[in-house]
């Protein structure tokens, strides 16, 4: 089963650059990686999706290497307004054989002012 | 429309009682997905259901009973359950089939087992 690794926490300040590196040692050929960020007392938001070198969106950049075994959101000039959890995911093969989003247990991003 | 709506927004029932929780999306989506998510935790994957038939269920207690009635909706059937199920429930839909695409989450029920 595929299984992710981030960081517990971050700070940052706003009009910072964050980066945040997920590990994904076991990822399979044909899974793709997605970061997806949660509010408290809601549903988690898409923010980005890729499979290999480079994606930019509005939002955010996802960098990810050729070995593909970790990848690191990027998101700049950060606001207040993006203190939230962020998780990093990868397909997960369940017992059924398919596979599925499963959560890890997220980055916790704190922006102060 | 982009959004996957959940009803009720809060709801608190005994543990004798029957309740429903509903789901519903216009987006075409062929997967819909229920997680259940405890206070400072991840979504932990309850029920998967690709094209109207349930393609997972991750050994959910049968107290939590998926329903798919038509490609739109989604029920997640309560009863008889335990205090420590007290939890936010979210249901999700996604185009694509387990995990390749972009998944649309709604905002949850909170549900309080007393």
């Amino acid at each position: 089963l595929a299984k992710t690794t981030q960081p517990i926490s971050m700070d940052s300040y706003e009009g910072q650059e964050v980066n945040i590196t997920c590990s994904h040692n076991n990822i399979a050929t044909n899974d793709y990686i997605t970061w997806y960020q949660q509010f408290p007392s809601q549903g988690p938001r898409f923010i980005i999706q890729g499979y290999k070198t480079k994606v930019t969106n509005e939002v955010a950049s996802l960098f990810i290497p050729a070995d593909r075994k970790s990848s690191t959101l990027s998101l700049p000039r950060v606001s207040l307004s993006d203190t939230a959890v962020y998780y990093c995911l990868v397909g997960d093969r369940m017992n059924s054989g398919y596979s599925t989003l499963t959560f890890g247990k997220g980055t916790m991003l704190l922006v102060s002012p | 429309d982009t959004e996957v709506t959940q009803t009720p927004k809060h709801l608190v029932m005994g543990m004798t009682n029957k309740k429903s929780l509903k789901c519903e999306q216009h987006m075409g989506h062929r997967a819909m997905y229920w997680y259940k998510q405890k206070a400072k935790k991840p979504p932990e994957l309850m029920f998967v259901y690709s094209y109207e038939k349930l393609s997972i269920n991750e050994s959910v207690p049968s107290r939590f009973s998926p329903e798919c009635p038509n490609s739109s909706l989604l029920n997640l059937h309560l009863h008889a359950l335990q205090p420590e199920d007290s939890a936010l429930y979210l249901c999700a839909s996604s185009q694509g089939v387990f995990g390749a695409t972009e998944a649309f989450f709604g905002q949850g029920t909170r549900l309080t087992v007393v």
